[in-house]
């Protein structure tokens, strides 16, 4: 069935490294895709969007571009902080009401 | 601002227990979901309600069931708890006409 693949975690970086978190979906259409950051202790909430081929979503410094011919929807940020340490979750919308989410990539960030 | 609460953030149970896990929304959502999160497996889906007294089955509903009376309450019921049910459960609604889900701070169920 339809899926969503991230890079296995946990990822450590270094404060300022770049930051590329892997993602790759299946699909039979043209869904929608997100990320999603869960900070320690609390639930999800969004990060960035982005609904159709070759759209950028872009928050907080992050980035994801919608590669239909790729089928993927890399996070990327060109400096991290200590403050991004989190889970983030790449998802993508299943028919009108679902989301299909992946695994979730573990991030530390050490000062 | 978007509010999505849950009654609890932590919970301890016994195995045969009857457990119910309550979400509130208060931004006039039609849509809301209930997930399970655990390691390694990202957020799977239980049930979702697109209306009151509305309800679907999720990826893995075995062992769950939802009650939706109210449109900004969706709750998860255990019927009799097992062990392979200690997970975190978030909650999500969602508008009609939107894609973004708002998520709830999550409970963490453990049972014994």
């Amino acid at each position: 069935g339809d899926s969503v693949t991230q890079m296995e975690g946990p990822v450590t970086l270094s404060e300022e490294a770049f930051l590329t978190i892997n993602c790759t979906y299946t699909a039979t259409g043209y869904p929608s895709l997100f990320w999603y950051v869960q900070y320690p202790g609390e639930g999800l909430q969004l990060l960035l969007k982005a609904t159709k081929a070759d759209d950028k979503g872009s928050n907080k410094g992050f980035e994801a571009t919608y590669r239909k011919e790729t089928t993927s929807f890399h996070l990327e940020k060109g400096s991290v902080q200590v403050s991004d340490s989190a889970v983030y979750f790449c998802a993508r919308t299943e028919g009108a009401q679902k989301l299909v989410f992946g695994q979730g990539t573990r991030l530390t960030i050490n000062p | 601002d978007v509010k999505v609460t849950q009654s609890s953030r932590y919970l301890v149970k016994r195995t045969g227990e009857k457990v119910f896990l309550e979400c509130v929304q208060d931004m006039d959502h039609e849509n809301m979901f209930w997930y399970r999160q655990d390691p390694g497996l990202g957020l799977r889906l239980i049930y979702f309600s697109y209306d009151v007294k509305m309800k679907e089955k999720g990826d893995i509903p075995e062992g769950y069931s939802v009650s939706r009376e109210k449109k900004e309450r969706f709750s998860l019921i255990l019927e009799s708890a097992s062990t392979n049910q200690t997970s975190m459960y978030l909650c999500a609604s969602r508008d009609g006409g939107g894609e973004t889900q708002y998520f709830g701070p999550g409970t963490r169920l453990l049972v014994l």
